[in-house]
């Protein structure tokens, strides 16, 4: 079965830093990967995916990604965050051969930026 | 905005009370799923429906029983809960490229339920 893991459990940084969040997936076949963002009380919303082609995805808010497939990776990065970035950030992974086409979420981080 | 619809979006129940929870799409999704989530944790799989089949069941207790009346509509019963099972409880539906169903899944805005 696939599984998810994010390093950073908490991230505390000041606006205007640089984000990089690190995400890796346990499969050796295709997959989709995505990344969500919960903010506080609200419910998920997502922040950008790759089916394929081009690893380097953008999505919304200024977040990219990069799918890095011999290291089984999709980090999220951002080069300057704002207070309103605050948020719990998930990866997910959907194997597409895998039996039931289960999406499995990462850990995820809870990111804290400083006014 | 999300188009998946879940409702109630807060609900208050008793360990004796049975209640419902639905969920709907008009997206022609024919797969939709039924995720709980525990605050700061991630979603966690409960049941999957494919073409209004039950196909994936996480060995959820059967105090909550899923329901697929159509392809639009997923619901999920709830009786004689436990406060411990207290989360939000998201539904979701999973995309398509022309006929081919993605990787991709739509989430609604949750049901968040307090067992009491």
């Amino acid at each position: 079965a696939q599984s998810v893991s994010q390093h950073n459990h908490h991230v505390i940084l000041s606006e205007a830093a640089s984000l990089e969040l690190g995400c890796n997936y346990s499969y050796g076949g295709t997959v989709n990967l995505f990344w969500y963002v919960q903010y506080p009380g609200q419910h998920l919303q997502l922040l950008l995916k790759y089916f394929s082609g081009d690893p380097l995805v953008k999505g919304i808010k200024g977040f990219e990604a990069e799918f890095i497939k011999s290291k089984f990776s999709f980090n999220l990065r951002k080069p300057s965050v704002q207070w309103s970035d605050t948020a719990e950030y998930f990866c997910a992974v959907n194997a597409l051969q895998a039996a039931g086409n289960k999406l499995t979420f990462g850990g995820g981080t809870r990111v804290l930026v400083k006014p | 905005d999300t188009e998946v619809t879940q409702t109630p979006k807060h609900l208050v129940m008793g360990m004796t009370n049975k209640k419902s929870l639905k969920c709907e799409q008009h997206m022609g999704h024919r797969a939709m799923y039924w995720y709980k989530q525990k605050a700061k944790k991630p979603p966690e799989l409960m049941f999957v429906y494919s073409y209004e089949k039950l196909s994936i069941n996480e060995s959820v207790p059967s105090r909550f029983s899923p329901e697929c009346p159509n392809s639009s509509l997923l619901n999920l019963h709830l009786h004689a809960l436990q406060p411990e099972d207290s989360a939000l409880y998201l539904c979701a539906s999973r995309g398509v490229q022309g006929s081919v169903p993605t990787g991709e899944l739509f989430f609604g805005e949750g049901s968040r339920l307090t067992v009491l």
